[in-house]
């Protein structure tokens, strides 16, 4: 069955620091999608990041990276020298033909963030 | 700016009473959903729909109706057939099916009963 773990309920970092949220994911398909989204005290969550499955390129974009390992099924984010702006809920995400959800998308529970200055 | 609008930002239900949340999108977007939070899970659909006048039940759409009369908007109906609507609900639409493509969110309806 689909199912993305993000163990991580909530991680606590000084301002600066590099910080690693983990998500891992199972799901029966070859090809499939996997997604963060940033979902800051505003609420409206915040499209990050898509990767599809026939793409094991680690992507940098600023202070955030993302390492894709399909031979642990992890997808993982990386914040370099963190920032109080930061602070949010992190959700990770998979999308795949067979379907976890209605819609074929399936989310992690999410990690809170927080970057204390 | 092109975008979602989710109204109102809070809204109290009162015992037996149905309450619609509302969702506008002036992306071009064909595909609409609604997601439900509670605090600590992850996004649950309850419904969506990917071309007017059409939609599909999600995982958890008992107790919840929609309508999609226009391409813009998608609201949702939450009924008193729904025993437990405290939560924080998401809109959010697509360019087309939620497959491959992201998805682009409102700032949501935070929904307590009185």
């Amino acid at each position: 069955a689909q199912k993305v773990t993000q163990a991580q309920t909530e991680i606590s970092v000084v301002e600066k620091e590099d910080v690693t949220l983990d998500c891992v994911y199972e799901t029966r398909d070859t090809t499939y999608y996997l997604f963060w989204y940033k979902q800051p005290p505003s609420g409206e969550l915040v499209f990050l990041i898509r990767r599809n499955s026939f793409d094991e390129q680690n992507e940098i974009s600023g202070r955030y990276s993302w390492n894709f390992q399909k031979s642990t099924s992890s997808f993982n984010f990386t914040i370099t020298a963190s920032q109080v702006v930061d602070s949010a809920v992190y959700f990770c995400a998979l999308s795949d033909p067979s379907g976890g959800g209605a819609d074929g998308l399936t989310f992690g529970k999410g990690t809170h963030l927080i970057i204390q200055p | 700016d092109g975008g979602i609008t989710q109204s109102p930002k809070y809204l109290f239900r009162k015992e037996g009473q149905n309450v619609t949340l509302s969702c506008e999108q002036n992306l071009n977007h064909d595909a609409m959903y609604w997601y439900r939070q509670d605090p600590g899970q992850g996004l649950r659909l309850i419904y969506y729909s990917q071309i007017v006048n059409d939609f599909q039940k999600g995982d958890i759409a008992e107790g919840y109706s929609v309508s999609r009369e226009k391409k813009e908007s998608f609201p949702l109906t939450v009924t008193s057939a729904q025993k437990n609507p405290t939560a924080f609900y998401l809109c959010a639409s697509s360019t087309s099916g939620p497959y491959n493509e992201k998805l682009f969110f409102g700032s949501g309806t935070q929904l307590s009963v009185l």
